[in-house]
């Protein structure tokens, strides 16, 4: 049973460009996370999704972020624009239920030049 | 404002010498005390979780207990192979979802040989 697959696991973009960060989760999880781990900071949540539902977006920056979790296919989570400050760990972690334990990728480390 | 803290920050054993990381919580209304760990480079991974004061649980050379306000994770004659950073992290008051977490910065435990 393959774990929570992100990718790409690196990705090197220039300020203003988009960054798209993709998501599979565990098989049989429809419960989706988003957290963010910046440089001498702990993880910080930033969104939660299930199948074509966003859930609560509330740790989400309220511009250039967004997140998916489409019926088919992997979730993403989207930067558009890109600044420096958005240079971080981004990690994603699934679950078979609300009240279950988080699964966690390895994480997607973003550096924005 | 709900806060997790965790204590030391950093911590270096000895092979065989047994010590005890802190987590203390302000959420009331506590929906379970979960502990991570995180090895450098990879996502956080599931250790244990708590749910009311008093319960222990164990996991080969760690045991988690938890007190009304602080949860201990003890660490008995630990190897080399225990050094990672220990993340411990609670569901915000009032969220019956327990993947959305705020966790505290870590200890990072280095152990010698």
């Amino acid at each position: 049973n393959a774990g929570v697959m992100q990718n790409p696991r690196h990705l090197v973009r220039r300020r203003g460009q988009e960054a798209r960060l993709r998501c599979s989760p565990m098989k049989g999880h429809s419960h989706v996370y988003w957290y963010r781990q910046l440089p001498e900071e702990g993880l910080k949540f930033m969104v939660y999704l299930q199948k074509e539902n966003i859930i609560d977006e509330s740790g989400m920056p309220k511009e250039r972020f967004s997140a998916e979790f489409p019926k088919e296919g992997p979730s993403i989570l989207r930067i558009q624009q890109v600044v420096r400050g958005d240079s971080a760990a981004y990690f994603c972690a699934s679950s078979p239920a609300m009240d279950g334990e988080l699964f966690f990728g390895e994480g997607s480390r973003l550096t924005v030049l | 404002e709900d806060q997790v803290t965790q204590s030391p920050e950093a911590l270096r054993l000895q092979e065989g010498e047994s010590s005890s990381l802190n987590c203390s919580y302000t959420v009331s209304g506590l929906r379970g005390l979960f502990w991570y760990r995180q090895d450098p480079g990879k996502g956080p991974e599931f250790l244990f979780t708590l749910y009311s004061a008093g319960e222990e649980k164990e996991k080969e050379r760690l045991k988690a207990t938890l007190t009304k306000k602080e949860s201990f994770l003890h660490i008995t004659a630990p190897k080399p192979e225990d050094s990672a950073t220990y993340l411990c992290a609670v569901p915000p008051r009032g969220s019956s979802n327990t993947g959305k977490l705020i966790f505290g910065q870590g200890t990072t435990l280095q152990v010698k040989p």
